[in-house]
């Protein structure tokens, strides 16, 4: 069973401050996507990483694939109160496990103004 | 373009009773996949449907079964419900079953059971 293990649970912070999540497993990845959900509504796709060592940026959001495709890392800089929510990370395995995802636990993003 | 719907929005069932949820995807979106996420948690798969076919099954038990129709749009049915089966039950929907493919997701459906 593949698991994904997701850090902090919780973060609370001031606006303006920088802050990193993190998502680490002990299986190999083809793929991890990050979401963002807000109460009441589905997650939201921010991005997708396939390729070890992988960095992506979203305007105040960088994402980085591990070398070995096992763990990955979301930093915000400059926080703003927008930026709340709960963030999750979710892995695809390929194979024959098609499109199936595992998900972190996730972690919740308060931002103080 | 409408994104992945999902009906009812919420839903209150007794123990005991079966309940079906409904999803339309993304229009020329051809894979469907079910997701049940309990408070305070990340989504656990479910299913996932391909041009009308299993392609995945989670680790839920026989009471939770699923089908897609012709459309693409799917069903996601619960027997003989039980209290743990109170969580948020979301669709998602992506083009084809790539393992790469971005997965797009509904609003879901909240089913509570008493």
């Amino acid at each position: 069973t593949q698991l994904l293990e997701q850090s902090p649970q919780f973060l609370s912070i001031q606006e303006g401050e920088n802050l990193t999540v993190y998502c680490n497993s002990s299986s190999v990845f083809s793929s991890l996507q990050w979401y963002r959900q807000e109460p009441g509504e589905g997650p939201v796709l921010l991005v997708t990483v396939v390729t070890g060592g992988e960095v992506k940026k979203l305007k105040r959001l960088t994402f980085q694939f591990g070398d070995a495709r096992k763990d990955s890392s979301l930093h915000i800089t400059a926080a703003q109160p927008g930026d709340t929510g709960l963030y999750l990370c979710a892995g695809a395995a390929g194979g024959t496990s098609y499109g199936k995802l595992t998900f972190g636990q996730g972690t919740i993003l308060t931002v103080h103004p | 373009d409408a994104g992945v719907t999902q009906s009812p929005t919420h839903l209150i069932k007794t123990r005991g009773q079966q309940v079906t949820l409904r999803c339309s995807p993304i229009s020329g979106h051809k894979s469907v996949s079910w997701y049940q996420q309990v408070l305070g948690q990340g989504p656990q798969f479910i299913f996932q449907y391909y041009e009308k076919e299993e392609r995945g099954r989670g680790n839920f038990p026989d009471r939770f079964s699923a089908r897609q129709f012709p459309n693409y749009s799917s069903e996601l049915n619960v027997n003989a419900l039980l209290l743990g089966d109170s969580a948020l039950y979301l669709c998602a929907s992506s083009l084809w079953t790539g393992v790469n493919q971005p997965q797009h997701f509904g609003d879901g459906t909240r089913l509570s059971i008493l």
